[in-house]
């Protein structure tokens, strides 16, 4: 597509249960990586894919997320058993020539958790 | 431990003037630096980078200056207009295998302008 698309836009739920957070890069970037924007924070680097692996996840705040790709396309991230610290805007982003020359972000995902 | 800090939350300045926003940095292994701008309910947009063998980048309205004595870097943006309110993340890398990798952002400035 002409830009990373992200769904929902923004997801409201329950403490405890579990979310999946979607992504679609831009067709052809290789690269894709996830962070979060908590209210008052930067950025904070969750996970990256370069193809459908991940080299680097060390961002990932926990064992209840995890995150993956498949087709060297779509990326889903996973919150399990989700808490109130969890409460983010979700932005993924795609690049096809490396972290240096700039990401392409989507809008994000608002998550609110009550 | 945060490694990219912009250490003033908001700025406000007025349109025609000049906007100078800082960033510090504490990794010395970082070797490229990006500006990115951000509207509400949007992603951030990427702005402009620099290499840290360059100590100034320019494009347009937009300059950025990088001291890595200081590991102080600054955009500034000249003249100000109103589409220019936003807020502004610095970020960073180091090259090798991050280069593929994640950048480390600031907490990010939110500008102002005023007519």
């Amino acid at each position: 597509g002409a830009g990373v698309s992200q769904s929902p836009s923004n997801k409201v739920t329950e403490k405890g249960k579990d979310v999946e957070l979607r992504c679609d890069p831009i067709s052809g970037h290789t690269a894709l990586y996830w962070y979060r924007q908590s209210l008052g924070q930067g950025l904070e680097f969750l996970i990256y894919f370069q193809g459908n692996s991940a080299p680097d996840k060390s961002g990932l705040p926990s064992d209840r997320f995890s995150a993956e790709r498949t087709g060297g396309s779509v990326s889903t991230l996973t919150i399990q058993r989700t808490q109130q610290e969890d409460s983010a805007v979700y932005l993924c982003a795609s690049s096809s020539q490396g972290a240096n020359y700039g990401y392409t972000f989507g809008s994000g995902t608002r998550l609110t958790v009550v | 431990d945060q490694q990219v800090k912009q250490n003033s939350p908001s700025l406000s300045v007025q349109e025609g003037r000049i906007s100078i926003l800082n960033c510090d940095y504490t990794n010395s292994m970082f070797d490229y630096f990006l500006w990115y701008k951000k509207y509400p309910a949007e992603g951030p947009t990427f702005l402009i980078s620099i290499s840290s063998i360059k100590d100034k980048n320019e494009d347009g309205r937009f300059t950025v200056f990088l001291n890595k004595s200081a590991k102080h870097l600054s955009l500034h943006i000249v003249p100000s207009q109103p589409g220019d309110s936003a807020v502004y993340f610095c970020a960073a890398s180091a090259s090798g295998t991050d280069s593929w990798g994640k950048l480390q952002f600031g907490a990010g400035t939110q500008v102002v302008v005023t007519p």
